[in-house]
């Protein structure tokens, strides 16, 4: 079975602080993303990889950076956490190959900035 | 401009009724791609189905069957005899050939009552 692994369920971090969420898959994807879910606007992209030291910006990359050092680790980072950052953060994996291939998803961690 | 929309934000029924779960999308290319996928209250989306825009044919998989009608831009799900596990989000998403990046609906919330 894959298993994608985020590093908390739940995080409280304060205005301004440096924020790693970490995500790890044990099925050797490639591709690798990040996304948060908020109420009524479904799951946004922020960031996705494809390669070691690769990366894209999604759709809302503003105030997030990656990190992608190794195949199977996805950091996700919020250089100064503003309130506006409070969500769920979801992590997903996947093969390469074509679009023949489905996103396996972390159970997410919900940060709370105050 | 690709999108997804999912108009129903909550669905509850009895156990046992039949329920369909609406996704309408919209893209201009001839080849896409459609999924559901299912987030229960662990968190973690677990995927149910892909379609190409090729293939029109319904799809059963025990209580859960899909209709995707291209003439109306719709992938439908239903869940026939519903069962309280069966409460979660369901996501409708589309992606482009050749493209890492799904696009998600809002998601519809359902609650299935014993």
């Amino acid at each position: 079975d894959v298993k994608v692994t985020q590093s908390s369920r739940y995080l409280v971090k304060r205005t301004g602080e440096k924020v790693f969420l970490e995500c790890v898959q044990d099925m050797d994807h490639e591709n690798m993303f990040w996304y948060r879910q908020d109420p009524g606007l479904g799951l946004r992209l922020i960031y996705f990889s494809y390669d070691v030291k690769m990366k894209e910006k999604g759709d809302i990359p503003e105030g997030y950076s990656v990190s992608r050092e190794k195949k199977e680790r996805f950091s996700l980072i919020l250089e100064s956490a503003s309130t506006n950052q409070t969500s769920m953060y979801l992590c997903a994996s996947s093969f390469l190959s074509g679009v023949l291939y489905e996103q396996y998803f972390g159970p997410g961690t919900r940060l709370t900035v105050t | 401009a690709q999108k997804v929309t999912q108009a129903q934000t909550e669905i509850s029924v009895v156990e046992k009724e039949d329920v369909t779960l609406d996704c309408v999308y919209e893209t201009r290319d001839t080849t896409y791609y459609l999924f559901w996928y299912k987030q229960p209250p662990s968190g973690e989306l677990v995927f149910l189905i892909r379609r190409n825009s090729f293939d029109e044919q319904n799809e059963i998989s025990g209580r859960y069957s899909w209709n995707f009608q291209k003439s109306t831009s719709s992938f439908n799900f239903t869940i026939t005899a519903s069962q309280v596990v069966d409460s979660a989000v369901y996501f409708c998403a589309l992606t482009r050939d050749s493209s890492y990046k799904l696009i998600f609906g809002s998601g519809t919330r359902l609650l299935v009552r014993p």
